[in-house]
């Protein structure tokens, strides 16, 4: 079956720096791939998306690629700010189910 | 104002007893989801519906149940079987299983 990694598990940036967070997937039928935001005791909040027939996705300071051949994709957060402090989770759509990553604690410095 | 709802917000147990989380929606999707979270850690899926009457088991079913008698409503049962409850329960649905899903706010769920 499918299975999504994650890395790294915690990345602290200054505020202002760029974030990338990185997932590889297993299995070459997965065809979406969402990133979600989840703040401390809340639900997960979707950020953006991608599907496979697209290779890159931008909405303002977030973006994601998505690179078929080698089965990965990342998302990248420019200039970023304190509210962008939380735990982000990648997934891959298989077979009817989303296969989460184990999420990232993303942590800005001021 | 469209969106997705879980009570309680907290919900404590006392050894041997069922008690059952609450998720609806109103946003007229087809499929719903129960996920688990511990501290910590990523979404287990626990049992996910793609239409009314019909359900399924998911990666940690054992100790849950569940009905979907309207297409609004998807309680979780939390029952005595399961002897590790307390966890951070999340609540989703999505158009149908291909889709975007969309969550809850969840339920804490604590044995006394």
């Amino acid at each position: 079956g499918e299975n999504v990694e994650q890395h790294p598990s915690t990345l602290s940036v200054q505020e202002g720096d760029s974030a990338v967070i990185k997932c590889t997937y297993s299995d070459s039928a997965s065809n979406y791939f969402p990133w979600y935001k989840q703040e401390l005791g809340k639900g997960p909040q979707l950020i953006i998306d991608i599907r496979s027939n697209v290779g890159e996705k931008k909405d303002q300071r977030i973006a994601v690629t998505l690179n078929k051949t080698a089965k990965h994709f990342s998302l990248h957060i420019t200039e970023t700010q304190p509210e962008d402090s939380a735990v982000y989770f990648c997934a891959a759509h298989f077979n009817y189910q989303l296969i989460w990553g184990a999420g990232t604690k993303l942590i800005i410095k001021p | 104002d469209g969106g997705i709802t879980q009570s309680p917000k907290y919900l404590f147990r006392k050894e041997g007893q069922n008690v059952t989380l609450s998720c609806e929606q109103n946003l007229n999707h087809d499929a719903m989801y129960w996920y688990r979270q511990d501290p910590g850690q990523g979404l287990r899926l626990i049992y996910y519906s793609q239409i009314v009457n019909d359900f399924q088991k998911g990666d940690i079913a054992e100790g849950y149940s569940v009905s979907r008698e309207k297409k609004e409503s998807f309680p979780l049962t939390v029952t005595s079987a399961q002897k590790n409850p307390t966890a951070f329960y999340l609540c989703a649905s999505s158009i149908d299983q291909v889709e975007t899903q969309y969550f809850g706010p969840g339920t804490r769920l604590l044995v006394l």
